[in-house]
């Protein structure tokens, strides 16, 4: 099993609609997940952080699943300006090692 | 200013040539990275550094090299370019939050294209 798994998409949808992102990850004694944000060739932004009890910011919302090892982002009333590569990012909970990055769901808005 | 920049933004090489990627970061993270990333691959790990006596390889550390000059500089190296390291790369800084590895800041990219 990947370390971090995503759907590759591409996700189409029109504006205005809700769209939801999944995520597995490998390691359970994992303790950060994140979700990033990618336009093309351009460099990953912080979209937000995932938290134990979800989080929401905006249209945007985080969820985690530890049982089930799993992460979720859901955007809705979606945007064209939501287009991009959206990398769950998920940390390998072993002393000195780093972020383990997804390969990225592409999401594209049209109007 | 960006927190986290990178010198060249495209570069132009030929095989066999040696390249010197330079990435300089003003958010005071002790954590630096670098990052090659390919169509259909998503980020790759190169080298990583938690402190300026610390270098650590990455998944796919072959043909490159690192060196952290201070705390904000780390500069990744290729000593004989080849043309399947045509990639965009990056670099980028983090630190703890609680122990815990936080949020990782990304610098603008490199475009090489070695030919």
């Amino acid at each position: 099993r990947k370390e971090v798994e995503q759907d590759p998409g591409p996700f189409n949808v029109p504006e205005g609609a809700t769209v939801a992102f999944n995520c597995t990850y490998s390691n359970s004694a994992s303790q950060s997940f994140f979700w990033y944000r990618q336009d093309c060739r351009k460099e990953p932004k912080l979209l937000m952080s995932v938290y134990s009890s979800g989080n929401e910011d905006g249209r945007f919302t985080a969820q985690l699943n530890r049982a089930s090892q799993y992460i979720s982002l859901l955007i809705r009333d979606s945007k064209l300006s939501d287009s991009a590569t959206y990398l769950c990012v998920v940390n390998r909970a072993q002393a000195g090692t780093a972020l383990i990055f997804g390969k990225g769901t592409t999401l594209s808005v049209s109007s | 200013d960006a927190d986290v920049t990178q010198t060249p933004r495209n570069r132009i090489t030929k095989t066999g040539k040696r390249i010197m990627l330079e990435c300089s970061q003003t958010k005071g993270h002790d954590r630096m990275y670098w990052y090659r990333q390919d169509p259909g691959l998503g980020l790759r790990l190169i080298y990583y550094s938690f402190d300026v006596k610390d270098i650590n390889k990455g998944e796919i550390s072959d043909g490159y090299s690192v060196s952290r000059q201070a705390q904000a500089k780390f500069s990744l190296s290729l000593e004989s370019a080849i043309p399947n390291q045509t990639a965009l790369y990056f670099c980028a800084t983090s630190d703890l939050s609680a122990g815990v590895e936080d949020t990782q800041y990304f610098g603008p990219g490199t475009r090489l294209t070695v030919l």
